[in-house]
C-alpha cells in the first residue's frame, strides 16, 4: 500500500515568504502528526490532526499552523519565514490517535530551505 | 516531557549482532517502549514496541528489563543497511496530551563496518 507522501520533497523561500507544506496519510490513517528536524534541536512535535482538528501542539509560534481536511489529508503553513526555519518538516499518519501501541508511518519529508 | 538515555554512537561489525542499549529509569507502569530508527535523507521509520515483556518482530527484538528501567533492541544480524540513527521512545499512556506526539532525543547513531 501506499505510505506516507509529502510534497514538496525540496523548497527553497525567502525570509518572510510564508510556505504549505502538504501530507497525504496511509489510506484509513486519520491520525497527522508534524515535526520539524534540525541539526541543532533535533526532531520536535509541531502538532497533531485528528478528524480535521487540532488534538495537540508543540512548543512552536503561531506562525506555524496547519489544518486536516475530511479525506485526512493535511497541510502545514508557515507564515513570515525567518532563516532558522529551515528544516527537514516530516509528517506521521497512525490509524489511531492513541499512539501507545501503534507505530507511526513517516514519510520522507520537505526540506526547507530559507534564504 | 519522558525522557530515554541512549549511547551517543555504538559500532558493529557486518553480519554481527547489535545491543542497542536504552535508559528509562522513570517509567511509570502503563509508559510503552518504542524504537524508530532514521536512514540518511529518509524519515523516522517504527522498528519495535513493548510494554513489559520482550518483543520480536521480523526486523529486530526487544528485551525490556524486569523492573523496566531499561530495554535493548537487538538486531540479529546487522547489514549496512542497518546504518541510522536509532531512537528510544517513551510513550506515555495517560491520554490527551500524549496523543499523537513523539518526543525524541538525540537517538543512537549506529554504524556498520564491511
Amino acid at each position: 500500500k501506499a505510505g506516507v507522501t509529502q510534497t514538496p520533497r525540496y523548497l527553497i523561500k525567502t525570509r518572510g515568504q510564508q510556505v504549505t507544506l502538504s501530507c497525504s496519510p496511509i489510506s484509513g490513517h486519520r491520525s497527522v502528526s508534524w515535526y520539524q528536524q534540525t541539526p541543532g534541536q533535533g526532531l520536535q512535535f509541531l502538532f497533531e490532526y485528528f478528524s480535521e482538528t487540532q488534538r495537540n501542539k508543540g512548543n512552536f509560534p503561531g506562525r506555524f499552523s496547519g489544518r486536516q481536511f475530511s479525506n485526512s489529508r493535511s497541510e502545514m503553513n508557515v507564515s513570515t519565514l525567518e532563516l532558522g526555519d529551515s528544516a527537514l518538516y516530516l509528517c506521521a499518519s497512525s490509524l489511531r490517535r492513541d499512539s501507545t501501541n501503534y507505530g507511526y508511518t513517516f514519510g520522507s519529508g520537505t526540506r526547507l530551505t530559507v534564504v | 516531557d519522558a525522557k530515554t538515555t541512549q549511547p551517543n554512537s555504538m559500532e558493529s561489525n557486518e553480519e554481527e549482532p547489535v545491543h542497542l542499549p536504552c535508559n528509562h529509569s522513570t517509567i511509570s507502569g502503563t509508559d510503552y517502549i518504542h524504537w524508530y530508527r532514521q536512514l540518511p535523507s529518509q524519515g523516522p521509520e517504527y522498528v519495535i514496541h513493548g510494554l513489559t515483556s520482550n518483543v520480536n518482530n521480523r526486523m529486530a527484538s526487544l528485551a525490556i528489563a524486569e523492573d523496566r528501567k531499561s530495554s535493548t533492541l537487538i538486531l540479529h544480524r546487522a547489514t549496512l543497511r542497518d546504518a541510522a540513527v536509532y531512537y528510544c521512545i517513551r510513550i506515555s499512556n495517560a491520554g490527551g496530551t500524549s496523543y499523537g506526539k513523539l518526543t525524541f532525543g538525540q537517538g543512537t547513531i549506529l554504524t556498520v563496518h564491511p
